[in-house]
C-alpha cells in the first residue's frame, strides 16, 4: 500500500522564478494539505484541499496557491520565488473526519532550495 | 503563529538515560498528537491523547495529558539512538482538520 508520494524530492530554482510541486495521497484518502518547514522549525500549515477545492488557508500570501485533481493528488505552486521560500514542503494526506483516530499521513517531503 | 510551546528546543543525552519533553498552550486542546520526524522523512504519528489526565503507552514512551487539557508531556524510558528525531506535538482545529504543529523538541541520543 502506497503511502503519499512526493516530487520530485530536491529542487533548485533561481529567485523570481515559480515552481511546482505535486503530491499523491495515501490510497483510499480524499484530504490533502501542505505544510512549509524551514530549518529547525515545525512545520507550518498552508492549505488544505477536500473535492478539488481549497478549504483552508494558513497565513501565507497569494504567491503560493494549489490544486487538487479528480484521483486527489494535488500540486503546490509558488510564483515569485524569494530567498525565504527555501524550505522543506511536506504533504500530508488524511480522511475528512479521521484526523484525531488516524493523524496525517506525510511524504517524505521536497526540498527546495532559493538561490 | 505557533500557539504551541515546545521544550526543550534542544536535547543531547546519553544512551540510557531518561528524558521528558513538554508540549504547553495557553488554551484547550480537543485532543493533542505527538509526532516524531527523523532526518529526510515526513512526520510520523505516535500517539493521540484526548481525554484529560490520559496516559499512553507506547513500548518505552509514555504519553501524558494534562487535567486541563493545556499541556502534555512525552517521557522516554532507557533512550537508545532510535529515538533520534525531531518530536512535534499538534493540535486540531476545533472546526476542522487541520493540524497546527509545535517547533519541536530535537532530539539526539548519543550511543
Amino acid at each position: 500500500d502506497a503511502g503519499v508520494t512526493q516530487s520530485p524530492t530536491h529542487l533548485i530554482k533561481t529567485r523570481g522564478q515559480q515552481v511546482t510541486l505535486r503530491c499523491s495521497p495515501k490510497s483510499g484518502h480524499d484530504t490533502v494539505s501542505w505544510y512549509q518547514q524551514a530549518l529547525g522549525q515545525g512545520p507550518q500549515f498552508i492549505f488544505q484541499y477536500y473535492e478539488e477545492e481549497e478549504r483552508q488557508r494558513g497565513n501565507f500570501p497569494d504567491r503560493f496557491s494549489g490544486h487538487q485533481f479528480p484521483n486527489y493528488s494535488s500540486e503546490l505552486n509558488v510564483n515569485a520565488l524569494l530567498l525565504g521560500d527555501s524550505a522543506l514542503y511536506l504533504c500530508a494526506s488524511s480522511l475528512p473526519g479521521q484526523v484525531v483516530n488516524y493523524g496525517y499521513t506525510f511524504g517524505s517531503g521536497t526540498r527546495l532550495t532559493v538561490v | 503563529t505557533q500557539l504551541l510551546e515546545q521544550s526543550p528546543q534542544f536535547l543531547s543525552i546519553q544512551e540510557g538515560e531518561n528524558l521528558t519533553v513538554y508540549c504547553n498552550s495557553s488554551s484547550v486542546f480537543s485532543s493533542l498528537q505527538w509526532y516524531r520526524q527523523e532526518p529526510g522523512e515526513g512526520p510520523v504519528l505516535l500517539v493521540t491523547v484526548v481525554t484529560g489526565g490520559e496516559v499512553k503507552k507506547l513500548k518505552r514512551l509514555t504519553f501524558q495529558f494534562g487535567d486541563a487539557r493545556k499541556d502534555s508531556s512525552l517521557h522516554i524510558t532507557a533512550a537508545q539512538p532510535g529515538d533520534t528525531g525531531l518530536y512535534l506535538c499538534a493540535k486540531e482545529g476545533r472546526r476542522d482538520d487541520k493540524i497546527i504543529f509545535g517547533k519541536g523538541t530535537r532530539l539526539h541520543i548519543l550511543p
